[in-house]
């Protein structure tokens, strides 16, 4: 069965700390990895997506994330962090069913 | 280009009540997908419409859910009689036919007492 897992459920930090959100999936086939973020009152954003290529993938507002396909993971990374950047994070995988396989989701607070 | 509108934003009623969510997706955006998320858990996939067909609704947790595309346009979400366990905030999300990226609306958080 299709699962994505994040293990960090809060985290907070300070201004210019460095972050690594962990994301786990499972699924035996070809994968295509996301990473949404929804800040507060807003709408789930696309940061940045995984099909193939490069494993190590840049997105928005200064977040990457690596693909290492040996630990099925996706972590998320931004080496400093801002006030801006609290909001909820979610890693999501899509198989090609048109469904989106959801973690549970990571909050993040920056504290300024 | 206007995203995806989800009304109302929030509801609040009780149990065995009925509870209507509409999703208007993108304009053009042949795909809706109705998500959901209960408190601490992820987000969870519900159903798919392709224009106003069901393709997909393996996700539906039973009967008591109904969701409609009339047109192919907007979509309506009812839930009849509502229980304490169907409290989550309810995501609609939209994309082009063949494409991956799904366009996510606001949630609607349903409470139910």
């Amino acid at each position: 069965a299709q699962s994505v897992s994040q293990h960090n459920h809060h985290v907070i930090l300070s201004e210019a700390a460095s972050l690594e959100l962990g994301c786990n999936y499972s699924y035996g086939g070809t994968v295509n990895l996301f990473w949404y973020v929804q800040y507060p009152g807003q709408h789930l954003q696309l940061l940045l997506k995984y099909f193939s290529g490069d494993p190590l993938v840049k997105g928005i507002k200064g977040f990457e994330a690596e693909f290492i396909k040996s630990k099925f993971s996706f972590n998320l990374r931004k080496p400093s962090v801002q006030w801006s950047d609290t909001a909820e994070y979610f890693c999501a995988l899509y198989s090609g069913t048109y469904k989106y396989i959801f973690g549970t989701g990571t909050r993040l607070k920056v504290l300024a | 280009e206007a995203g995806v509108t989800q009304f109302p934003s929030h509801s609040v009623i009780e149990k065995g009540q009925t509870v209507t969510l509409r999703c208007d997706p993108i304009s053009g955006h042949d795909n809706l997908y109705w998500y959901r998320r209960v408190m601490g858990k992820e987000i969870k996939f519900l159903l798919h419409f392709v224009k106003e067909s069901k393709q997909d609704e393996s996700g539906m947790p039973n009967n008591r859910f109904l969701a409609e595309r009339t047109g192919g346009t907007y979509s309506t979400l009812k839930v009849q009689p509502a229980e304490l366990e169907d409290s989550g905030v309810y995501f609609c999300a939209s994309s082009q036919q063949g494409l991956w990226e799904q366009y996510f609306g606001p949630g609607t958080r349903l409470t139910v007492t």
